[in-house]
Order: C-alpha cells, then sequence, then structure tokens
C-alpha cells in the first residue's frame, strides 16, 4: 500500500537556522514525490517535485530536497529560515500516470522563533 | 503556470441543505481533477476522483449518494454535498492535473463549509 510518513507532527527553529523536515514514504512502483506548503485556510503551493534523474531537487523559496532510494526518503531542507516560511508542510507521493492522485503525509507544523 | 479556483471559499450552510463547490482550470484542461477533504490540522484525504464525461470513481468510505460530484467539462468539476449535516464541515480541495504524461497537481485555494 501507499503511504506517507512525516515523523514530526510540530518543528520549532529559529529564524535564520537550519531546517529539515523527514519524510518517508511506501510506494510499489517508481514513486513521483512532492512537498506542499500550506498557510493557514489557504491551499496548497507546490514548493519542489522529483521524478527522475538527480536525486537532489531544488524548489522555491530557496527549499531543496534530496531523494534516498536506499532510505525510502524524501526529506526537505532549507539552509536559513525566515519568519514567513512558518506554515504546514505537507510531503506526498503520486505515479507517473496523470490519473493517479497523490497519497500525502500528516503533515509538519513549523513555527518560526525570533 | 497553472492555476486552479475554487469558489465559494467559504461558505456557510444550515443543516440540511445542500452546498455546490465549483473547481475550474481556468488556462488548461484537465481530464481528471481529485477532490480532498481536510479535517482541522489534518492532513489531505482523497475522496474521489472526477473523470471528465463519466461516473467519479470514491474512495472506500466515501458516500457518492452525499457527495455528488459532476465533471461535465474539460475545466470544470463540482462537489455537490446534500442534505449537509454538521460532520460535513471541513475544507474541502480541488487539484487537477496539467497536461498529459507528468504527475503535477495543482490544487485550489479550498472551500470552508461550515454547517449549522
Amino acid at each position: 500500500a501507499q503511504s506517507v510518513t512525516q515523523p514530526d507532527i510540530h518543528i520549532t527553529v529559529s529564524e535564520g537556522a537550519s531546517l529539515e523536515l523527514r519524510c518517508n514514504y511506501s510506494y510499489g512502483a517508481t514513486p513521483y514525490l512532492f512537498w506542499y506548503v500550506q498557510s493557514p485556510g489557504q491551499g496548497l503551493q507546490l514548493l519542489l517535485k522529483y521524478f527522475s534523474g538527480d536525486t537532489l531537487v531544488q524548489g522555491i523559496k530557496g527549499f531543496e530536497a534530496e531523494f534516498k532510494r536506499s532510505q525510502s526518503s524524501f526529506n526537505l531542507r532549507k539552509p536559513s529560515v525566515h519568519w514567513s516560511d512558518a506554515a504546514e508542510y505537507f510531503c506526498a507521493v503520486g505515479g507517473s500516470s496523470g490519473n493517479t492522485p497523490l497519497v500525502f503525509g500528516k503533515g509538519t507544523r513549523l513555527s518560526v522563533i525570533a | 503556470g497553472a492555476v486552479v479556483s475554487q469558489h465559494p471559499s467559504r461558505v456557510i450552510c444550515k443543516s440540511g441543505t445542500s452546498v455546490k463547490i465549483e473547481c475550474r482550470s481556468l488556462d488548461f484542461q484537465a481530464t481528471t481533477m481529485f477532490w480532498y477533504r481536510q479535517f482541522p490540522k489534518q492532513s489531505l484525504m482523497l475522496m474521489a476522483t472526477s473523470n471528465e464525461g463519466s461516473k467519479a470513481t470514491y474512495e472506500q468510505g466515501v458516500e457518492k449518494d452525499k457527495f455528488l460530484i459532476n465533471h461535465a467539462s474539460l475545466t470544470l468539476s463540482t462537489l455537490t454535498v446534500t442534505s449537509a449535516h454538521p460532520e460535513d464541515s471541513s475544507f474541502y480541495i480541488c487539484s487537477a492535473v496539467e497536461g498529459s504524461g507528468a504527475n503535477v497537481l495543482t490544487f485550489g485555494a479550498g472551500s470552508r463549509l461550515t454547517v449549522l
């Protein structure tokens, strides 16, 4: 069965500090992996995606993620967090077909303190 | 880039009434749209897959008679919550796949339904 695990429900970091949000997945075929961000009461914005090729992918807002097949992980990182990064972050996995819905993790809420 | 518009963004209704939520792909055609439901501080749960010109495919546990989905055109899918009850209060989000091949979902901004 397809599943996504985000082990951290809530993370608090200081502004300017580095960030890593963990994501592990279970998928029967070649996974397509995504990170989305959601601000309160808003929809989801795509941060980055991995389909194939270079396992380190760059996204918007200075985020990056690394696909590690051996660990079934796709952790999200940012070297220096800004207060505006406070939001809910969702990792998701899907297939190659456009008719395949995404399966989401439970999300990690990021708080940023001064 | 691809834009998905959802309307209304917020709706409050009385128990027993029906509410329709629209999901439009503004600058692309979407043969497939997905409807998700999100409870407060929880993840997105897939409700159904909406296919243009055919019946929607519902996930296990989702009442198809309560959550009516219609995908009458390549740019519009609607979700109607029939005879709404307070437990149907939730955040409903639609998404659509742009183009063929790459599975990149674009999400609408969501619709918050409150049933009194």
